[in-house]
């Protein structure tokens, strides 16, 4: 039982290339998120995907794009990266969605470098 | 503005003592109130969660409270270890599926 996996760990990028960040968990949960983390600032939603085959906008979504492949995947993309979106990104899965009181699992994170 | 401010920012402690972390929040209309801890380069984890009703929540050392008229909610470390060393995140989830999350404290315990 892994919980959140997310590959790759590291990635650096060069402006205007596009890499997808993949996510999955193995707890049968329904919703998954993407989140980005910057120095002095609280993680902040990108996307978030409530159940299998719905996704919808986070607080920052402008230049990534997501897909809820399965249950089990969640992947989130760069279409042409830029210097800004130099962060730590999370995925995070749980059974209930936002509102609940259930618990949300995180991935281990991406550090994503974008020159 | 919904807003979660924590404090202080960073704290240093002798190991074995105790702490207290603060958050107070201006995030309307209140759903619940959860803690995470962050271990340097890990993704968080969920160290309780509380609803308007709840005013304290514990997880072994770890009791947290919650004033909801004050909009207040700290974080109590009984007794730290090294292993504590780490950021405290204060999440407060808004009706309508928004989470708000603080900037954390970060924890550093010496031996």
């Amino acid at each position: 039982n892994a919980g959140v996996t997310q590959t790759p760990k590291f990635q650096v990028l060069k402006t205007g290339q596009s890499m997808t960040l993949q996510c999955a968990q193995d707890m049968n949960h329904n919703s998954m998120y993407w989140y980005r983390q910057d120095p002095g600032m609280g993680l902040r939603l990108i996307y978030y995907s409530a159940s299998e085959g719905t996704t919808d906008k986070g607080e920052v979504p402008n230049g990534y794009n997501v897909s809820r492949l399965n249950k089990r995947e969640f992947s989130l993309r760069l279409e042409s990266a830029a210097p800004s979106q130099t962060s730590v990104y999370f995925c995070a899965s749980s059974q209930d969605p936002l509102g609940s009181t259930d618990t949300q699992y995180f991935g281990p994170g991406t550090r994503l470098t974008v020159l | 503005k919904n807003q979660v401010e924590q404090s202080p920012q960073s704290l240093i402690i002798l190991e074995g003592k105790n702490c207290t972390l603060q958050c107070n929040y201006t995030v309307s209309p209140f759903s619940n109130l959860r803690w995470y801890k962050q271990d340097t380069g890990r993704g968080p984890v969920s160290l309780t969660i509380m609803t308007f009703s709840e005013n304290t929540k514990s997880n072994g050392r770890y009791t947290a409270t919650l004033d909801a008229d004050t909009k207040q909610s700290s974080l109590h470390i009984t007794a730290s270890q090294l292993s504590d060393s780490a950021s405290y995140i204060c999440v407060v989830t808004r009706y309508g599926n928004k989470l708000v999350f603080g900037a954390g404290t970060i924890l550093r315990v010496k031996s």
